[in-house]
């Protein structure tokens, strides 16, 4: 079955600090795998699109990396804010030819 | 800006009263998606329109419909409304199919209570 799993859950940080979520899956032959972040009760923003023939993509403070091989992607973030406190989603495309979720890291940046 | 627009953000039915949900996009983008996301869990698709080809999730229940009269607009009926079905529902769109590696970009979705 082809699953994607985040963790932690939650996580909660004092601004300014670098962190790093984690995204596994289950299935290495993957289309691409995209990073969201979605605030409390709103839709979904797109963050990273890596494909499947990258290893990283780069956004201002975030870096996403792809290890397709162990089933791995990482969200970096540096220099944490208080507004980057968001449920971040990792989704992956394998052969269905849809986007398959993980539940997401509830991130809490405090000042 | 480009963008992908859902209306209502909120939306109060009674149990068993039909309701239509609406998405339009000015992306001029082949491929919209339905979702469906309850608290605390991850999105999960309904079904999503090719162009003109609509694709239904094998598990997605006879309740739900889809209509796509044009390139820009998309419904999500709901014929008879349950109580489990009180959700955020997700509108998306891609240029073309996921695996051609397209991003997927989503509206900012419809909160749904049946009461």
């Amino acid at each position: 079955k082809q699953e994607v799993t985040q963790i932690p859950a939650a996580l909660s940080v004092p601004e300014g600090e670098n962190l790093v979520l984690n995204c596994s899956f289950t299935d290495s032959a993957i289309y691409n795998l995209q990073w969201f972040r979605q605030d409390p009760g709103k839709g979904l923003t797109s963050l990273l699109l890596i494909q499947s023939s990258q290893r990283e993509q780069t956004s201002g403070r975030l870096n996403a990396s792809l290890d397709k091989s162990s089933g791995r992607s990482t969200l970096y973030i540096a220099a944490s804010q208080p507004g980057d406190s968001a449920t971040y989603l990792c989704a992956v495309v394998f052969n269905t030819d849809k986007l398959i979720f993980g539940t997401g890291t509830r991130l809490q940046v405090f000042p | 800006d480009a963008m992908v627009i859902q209306n209502p953000r909120y939306q109060v039915t009674q149990f068993g009263k039909p309701v239509t949900l609406s998405c339009s996009q000015t992306l001029n983008h082949n491929v919209m998606y339905w979702y469906q996301q309850k608290s605390s869990q991850a999105p999960k698709l309904l079904f999503h329109y090719y162009d003109k080809d609509f694709n239904n999730e094998a598990d997605t229940p006879d309740n739900f419909q889809s209509r796509r009269p044009n390139t820009s607009f998309c419904f999500l009926d709901i014929r008879s409304p349950g109580l489990g079905d009180a959700a955020m529902y997700l509108c998306a769109t891609s240029r073309d199919s996921p695996s051609s590696y397209n991003e997927q970009f989503f509206g900012p979705g419809t909160r749904l209570t049946v009461l």
